[in-house]
């Protein structure tokens, strides 16, 4: 069973351009957590989405950012117009229900705005 | 405002030893905490998790002690190895229903042979 997959596991956008970065849950897994990490400092929570539904989205900045998990396919984060203070590592991470389980981690997207 | 945080944002210690790594929680209703490792490059892998009706809970070298009373949390690792060295997040979930997990900065922890 592969863990939580997530690509590109680096993405070098320039300033103005969008950035889109994927996650693949675990097999079974219908629950998504998106975090984003500055370098030296903790994961922030971002966005939670189950399928086809935003659940909680109180850590998404209010612009230039979305992210959706459709029926199919893996769930996306959207950075519109990136910016260099975007430069960070996203994590994405699932768990087979809301509560009461471990959620697992992927590898991280590296985003880099130049 | 509230916030989980740690003490000591370095940990040296010689192969061998114990480590103890140490956080404080500031949500007295926080009901769940989870200890992570994350190495570098690498995405925060599960080490321990520990509900409040609880004050103690072991693994395979690891425990995690929760005092309640004063708000702290603590990971201890027996017989550190070179492998352990990386960077230990305490999470509090405060999802009220999901996974929504609140991290503290961080402790690094270098193990030296």
């Amino acid at each position: 069973n592969a863990g939580v997959m997530q690509n590109p596991r680096h993405l070098v956008r320039r300033r103005g351009q969008e950035a889109r970065l994927r996650c693949s849950p675990m097999k079974g897994h219908s629950h998504v957590y998106w975090y984003r990490q500055l370098p030296e400092e903790g994961l922030k929570f971002m966005v939670y989405l189950q399928k086809e539904n935003i659940i909680d989205e109180s850590g998404m900045p209010k612009e230039r950012f979305s992210a959706e998990f459709p029926k199919e396919g893996p769930s996306i984060l959207r950075i519109q117009q990136v910016v260099r203070g975007d430069s960070a590592a996203y994590f994405c991470a699932s768990s087979p229900k809301g509560t009461g389980t471990e959620a697992f981690f992927g590898q991280g997207t590296r985003l880099t705005v130049v | 405002g509230e916030s989980v945080g740690l003490h000591l944002p370095t940990l040296s210690v010689q192969e061998g030893d114990n480590s103890i790594i140490n956080c404080a929680y500031s949500n007295s209703a926080s009901d769940y905490f989870i200890w992570y490792k994350q190495e570098s490059g690498k995405g925060p892998q599960f080490i321990i998790d520990i509900r409040s009706n609880m004050d103690k809970r072991q693994g395979q070298r690891v425990t995690v002690l929760l005092n309640k009373t004063v708000k702290h949390l603590s990971l201890q690792i027996a017989a550190t190895q070179p492998g352990d060295s990386a960077v230990y997040f305490c999470a509090e979930n405060r999802g009220g229903g999901y996974n929504k997990l609140i991290f503290g900065a961080g402790t690094r922890l270098a193990v030296h042979p």
